[in-house]
């Protein structure tokens, strides 16, 4: 599954809501009702952190100014006030099938 | 829970590439996840090398064609990759995380914590 993410880059003003794109190249619903999409976050120098799974659901000590929505093949990462902590590059994440990661979004302040 | 990589930082070409994960604040032997090998090249993006359970069962991203193996001490609560007859293109920070992983559906909820990486350079 081939995943797709747009901006490559982003730059973001603090207080200022930011949103990222992932597309798939198959439908990540599984029949259980579930997308098995995931969002990280890479900041500079670190591995990556889960920030959202299941396309929707927030990982533990994830602020809530992060949400994750969509459904099918096109999802979406939402921050709803940027925090000059949040630059890095953000991926997603398919766990369908045999995962495989977009090619990553830089986030960085204006 | 904290997973920390070790191993050669350097490898030559045609050899074998060997790191270990050790595991602190969860144990691997509780059977609940499956621990997980990635790497990441400079300028690539993320690749799932493979992944095992406590009781051994694998399995493996068919882009690195067999040459990857991953094993499980469940006595000093580490996992192991091996991945043979590197090239120049297995350079990369190779990552270790747990994965909540159901292989009777073939899907995984997610996969966290990572380890820091470690990076490998295959050079002569």
């Amino acid at each position: 599954i081939v995943m797709t993410q747009s901006p490559l880059s982003l730059p973001v003003t603090p207080g200022e809501p930011a949103s990222i794109s992932c597309r798939s190249s198959q439908s990540l619903l599984h029949r259980n009702g579930y997308n098995y999409l995931s969002w990280f976050l890479q900041k500079p120098g670190q591995s990556p952190q889960l920030l959202i799974y299941l396309a929707s659901t927030r990982a533990s000590g994830v602020p809530d100014r992060f949400s994750g929505s969509g459904s099918g093949t096109d999802f979406t990462l939402k921050i709803s006030r940027v925090e000059a902590e949040d630059v890095g590059l953000y991926f997603c994440m398919q766990s369908l099938q045999t995962p495989t990661f977009g090619g990553g979004t830089k986030v960085e302040i204006k | 829970v904290q997973l920390q990589e070790s191993g050669p930082g350097l490898v030559k070409p045609s050899q074998t590439l060997s790191l270990t994960c050790t595991v602190s604040g969860d144990s691997i032997n509780s059977g609940t996840y499956y621990w997980t090998w990635l790497r990441q090249a400079a300028g690539k993006g993320l690749e799932f090398i493979g992944r095992i359970s406590a009781g051994g069962s694998f399995n493996y991203n068919p882009s690195l064609k067999s040459r990857a193996t991953i094993s499980v001490d469940k006595s000093t609560n580490q996992f192991s990759l091996e991945l043979t007859s590197v090239t120049a293109a297995d350079t990369a920070v190779y990552y270790c995380a747990r994965d909540d992983y159901y292989d009777s559906s073939g899907y995984s909820k997610w996969i966290d914590p990572w380890g820091q990486g470690t990076l490998v350079t295959v050079s002569s």
